[in-house]
């Protein structure tokens, strides 16, 4: 079974340009997530999706961040324009949701963001 | 925002000695789940504790969870060089899915 997948896996781009990242989740999982990573710390959730709706996105930056999941499958994530506080690693996952296993999440490898 | 905290920060053991790592949470939770990220790569599930659940195992790992203190600990047994990495909990705050993760602990286990 083909996990997530994330693309690119590494990008560097200068202040002010735009950059978007896509994410396709593993087959049949409901929920998804894009989460922000900077170094040395835990992920912190930017949006989740259940199916195409998004249902928690109040730690997304607004005034530069979009995300959006089409027909609830793959999903892009947005900025525009980056500043230099956006470099990070942009982890992408997805769920299969409540279930007798619990809601186990299951992760990208990531995208590495660096804003020059 | 973060829902935990673990502690410490950073653990440096040697290989065959035992690792424990501490978290701490601060709302109700529906379970409580470790995760493992080695440098440069995803985080890996490693063992989900219900919150109706005490203690559980897997393999090397022993996971305990007190929900009157809201906290949790992983414990690895006979430790090695390939455990080192970046130890994170995540808790699902009352079954909505909603995973928050911690800062993580960064254990280094030396051979």
């Amino acid at each position: 079974e083909a996990g997530v997948v994330q693309s690119p896996r590494y990008k560097i781009i200068e202040k002010k340009q735009p950059v978007a990242f896509w994410c396709n989740p593993i087959s049949g999982h409901n929920t998804l997530y894009w989460y922000r990573q900077n170094l040395g710390q835990g992920p912190e959730l930017l949006i989740r999706y259940e199916n195409e709706e998004a249902v928690d996105d109040s730690q997304l930056p607004k005034d530069r961040f979009s995300a959006e999941r089409l027909k609830g499958v793959d999903s892009t994530l947005k900025i525009q324009p980056a500043e230099l506080g956006d470099s990070a690693v942009y982890l992408c996952a997805s769920s299969p949701g409540q279930g007798a296993s619990g809601n186990t999440i299951y992760f990208g490898e990531g995208s590495w963001l660096t804003v020059v | 925002s973060q829902q935990g905290e673990e502690d410490p920060q950073a653990l440096s053991i040697q290989e065959g000695e035992n690792a424990t790592m501490n978290c701490s949470y601060k709302t109700s939770i529906n379970n409580l789940q470790w995760y493992r990220q080695n440098s440069g790569r995803g985080l890996v599930h490693l063992i989900l504790i219900r919150s109706n659940e005490r203690e559980k195992h897997s393999g090397r790992l022993r996971v305990t969870l007190d929900t009157s203190k809201k906290s949790s600990s992983l414990l690895i047994t006979a430790s090695r060089a390939a455990d080192t990495a970046s130890y994170f909990c995540a808790t699902d705050r009352s079954g909505n899915n909603d995973m928050r993760f911690g800062a993580g602990t960064r254990l280094t286990v030396k051979p």
